[in-house]
This record gives structure tokens, C-alpha cells and sequence, in this order.
């Protein structure tokens, strides 16, 4: 399982770009890469997912480089609402029933 | 559409006492089950995964265990709580591309 390291900790304020950066570097071939977010008191919840280049849907972007050691998500101007944690996680998308660990992640705060 | 459940929401309980949370999945059949642990402002520690029905996975040897004793349903258990095994319980499935997905939490206080 590849391990991932990411920031402890980022601030922003409202209306920026927010990159979030995790660094997977003994990741395999098979396995791809998800994003999640987590609100105090709540189970997290899927944001994106990739395995190469770059993806796209309604809430962010995933920059993956071509070496895919580490993956970038992307959250355009942020508001209040997306102060949260954001883990990274990366595994076999297709192997069904392996362990997902997550990391530490990331706890953004977004100031007004 | 799929959902999972997750009960109890909040418990407290002595140290000392058994513990049992539940959670159940509707609208897939053999899905990959997992329970999760967060303490207090850390991470997600992977406690208990399962493929199917009496195929349990132990990550986190200690004085907890699981069971699927039905397809979609998953049991966290403890025969005696220990203080520090207070903290937010969540149970999650996964789909095909083996996204998870989690119930609303099981908050455990021990005292």
C-alpha cells in the first residue's frame, strides 16, 4: 500500500484557489488515487478520484504528474463551507476488499 | 439507491461494559465492509474489514472485534471497554471502483 504524506494544516480565505498537495511516492501501478472530505462529527465523503493527468467534476480538479508520485487537489475559490479536513487516499481501485488506510490529512481553514 | 446505517448514534458506557455497534448497507449485495476509529482530533485508523460473510479482517489488534453475520450487516464489539476506546466509529462500504462510503458515526464515550 502506498503511503501518503500530506500538509497538517493550510488557511485560505474565502474566494481563493486552495491546493492541496499529497506526496504517494512508492505508489503502484494499479492503484489510483481519491480524494475525500470530512466535517466534524461526520464521516468523510468522496470528492474526486484519478489515475493519470487530470480530472475535473463539479466540485474539484486532481492534477496527477506523469510520474504519479504525488497528486494535487484543486478547489476553486473556496467559501466558509469547505473549512474541513481532506484526505487523500490511494489503492487498487479494483481490488475488491483491501485495506484503505488513510493518512494524516489535511485540515483547511477558510477565513472570511 | 444504496444507504448505509450506523447505530448507535451516541453512547456513553462504564469501563468495564460490553459494547456492540451495527451497521447495515441496503440496495447492494456483498459489499466490502470496513470500521473505522477517530480519536479526538486525529485521524481515520483502520480497525476491521470484510469481503463477505464471516470473512473478517483485524488491522488493530486489541480488545475489539467484528463479525458479518449477514451479507450487509457488520457488528463492532467489545466484551470489556477500556477508556481508551472512546471515539467516533464509522463503518463504510465501498463500490465497484472501491469508493467508500460511511454511515453517519457511532460517538462512544467511556467513563
Amino acid at each position: 500500500l502506498a503511503k501518503t504524506t500530506q500538509p497538517i494544516s493550510m488557511d485560505s480565505y474565502e474566494g481563493q484557489e486552495v491546493n492541496i498537495t499529497c506526496s504517494h511516492n512508492n505508489i503502484a501501478t494499479n492503484d489510483y488515487i481519491t480524494w475525500y472530505q470530512q466535517f466534524p462529527s461526520q464521516g468523510p465523503r468522496f470528492i474526486i478520484q484519478g489515475y493519470k493527468t487530470k480530472v475535473t467534476n463539479e466540485v474539484a480538479s486532481l492534477f496527477i504528474p506523469a510520474d504519479r508520485k504525488s497528486s494535487t487537489l484543486s478547489l476553486p475559490r473556496v467559501s466558509l463551507s469547505d473549512t474541513a479536513v481532506y484526505y487523500c487516499l490511494v489503492g487498487e481501485i479494483y481490488n475488491q476488499g483491501g485495506k484503505l488506510i488513510f493518512g494524516q490529512g489535511t485540515e483547511l481553514s477558510v477565513k472570511p | 439507491s444504496q444507504t448505509i446505517h450506523q447505530w448507535p448514534a451516541t453512547l456513553v458506557q462504564p469501563v468495564g461494559s460490553p459494547l456492540s455497534l451495527e451497521c447495515t448497507v441496503e440496495g447492494t449485495s456483498n459489499p466490502n465492509l470496513y470500521w473505522y476509529r477517530q480519536a479526538a482530533g486525529r485521524g481515520l485508523q483502520l480497525l476491521f474489514y470484510s469481503v463477505g460473510i464471516g470473512q473478517i479482517s483485524s488491522e488493530v489488534p486489541q480488545n475489539l472485534s467484528a463479525s458479518r453475520p449477514q451479507d450487509r450487516q457488520f457488528i463492532l464489539s467489545s466484551k470489556k471497554l477500556l477508556l481508551s476506546d472512546s471515539g467516533f466509529y464509522l463503518c463504510a462500504w465501498t463500490n465497484l471502483v472501491n469508493v467508500l462510503t460511511f454511515g453517519a458515526g457511532s460517538r462512544l464515550t467511556v467513563l
